[in-house]
């Protein structure tokens, strides 16, 4: 099993805070994305990366993936009371468009 | 937003009945799959279909059947309700099984099982 370990589970900040949440494995996956989640509702895609090194930005939020392909991460550049909600991260396996997702962090950013 | 609907949204029910989750998709994607959420779990998935009357098992598909019958639908099956299955269940839909294509989430179903 494909295991993808997200730190930190929860994350309490102040408006205007950088943050980054990782997500990490021991196994190589061939793709990584990002998702948000809001109470209520289902998760929303962010974004895809596929190529080890890989850097996407979507506004204040920037996307790495590992030279090696096993890790990830999202920093927010000053975070806004709008960014909180659950961030998930999913590993893409080769078949079937299979995705194993990694535990979740719990963003609050208070104002 | 992606045409998925899940019913119920809310469901109680007591130990040992059998329970039916449904998935419906407006968007004829090919591909559609149920997931767990539980806190500390993130989505694990319980089953997937690849196409009508092609489906396969997940990593936590004990306990649940699935099945689909036409391209819209994707029923899952909870045999005899247990109390480790209360969760959120979600269904996801995507019209490839290229893993760089989005899957698109329904709102969720929400089971307590007494």
């Amino acid at each position: 099993t494909q295991l993808l370990e997200q730190s930190p589970q929860f994350l309490s900040i102040q408006e205007g805070e950088n943050l980054t949440v990782y997500c990490n494995s021991s196994s190589v996956f061939s793709s990584l994305q990002w998702y948000r989640q809001e109470p209520g509702e289902g998760p929303v895609l962010l974004v895809t990366v596929v190529t080890g090194g890989e850097v996407k930005k979507l506004k204040r939020l920037t996307f790495q993936f590992g030279d090696a392909r096993k890790d990830s991460s999202l920093h927010i550049t000053a975070a806004q009371p709008g960014d909180t909600g659950l961030y998930l991260c999913a590993g893409g396996r080769t078949s079937y468009g299979k995705l194993t997702f990694g535990q979740g962090t719990i963003l609050t950013v208070h104002p | 937003d992606a045409g998925i609907t899940q019913s119920p949204r809310h469901k109680v029910t007591e130990t040992g009945t059998p329970v039916t989750l449904r998935c419906h998709q407006t968007e004829n994607h090919r591909y559609m799959y149920w997931y767990r959420q539980d806190p500390g779990h993130g989505l694990r998935l319980i089953h997937y279909s690849y196409g009508v009357k092609d489906t396969d098992k997940g990593e936590v598909s004990d306990g649940y059947s699935v099945s689909r019958s036409k391209t819209e639908d994707f029923l899952l099956t909870l045999e005899s309700a247990t109390s480790s299955q209360t969760s959120v269940y979600f269904c996801a839909i995507s019209d490839s099984d290229r893993i760089v294509r989005e899957q698109f989430f329904g709102p969720g179903t929400r089971l307590t099982v007494l």
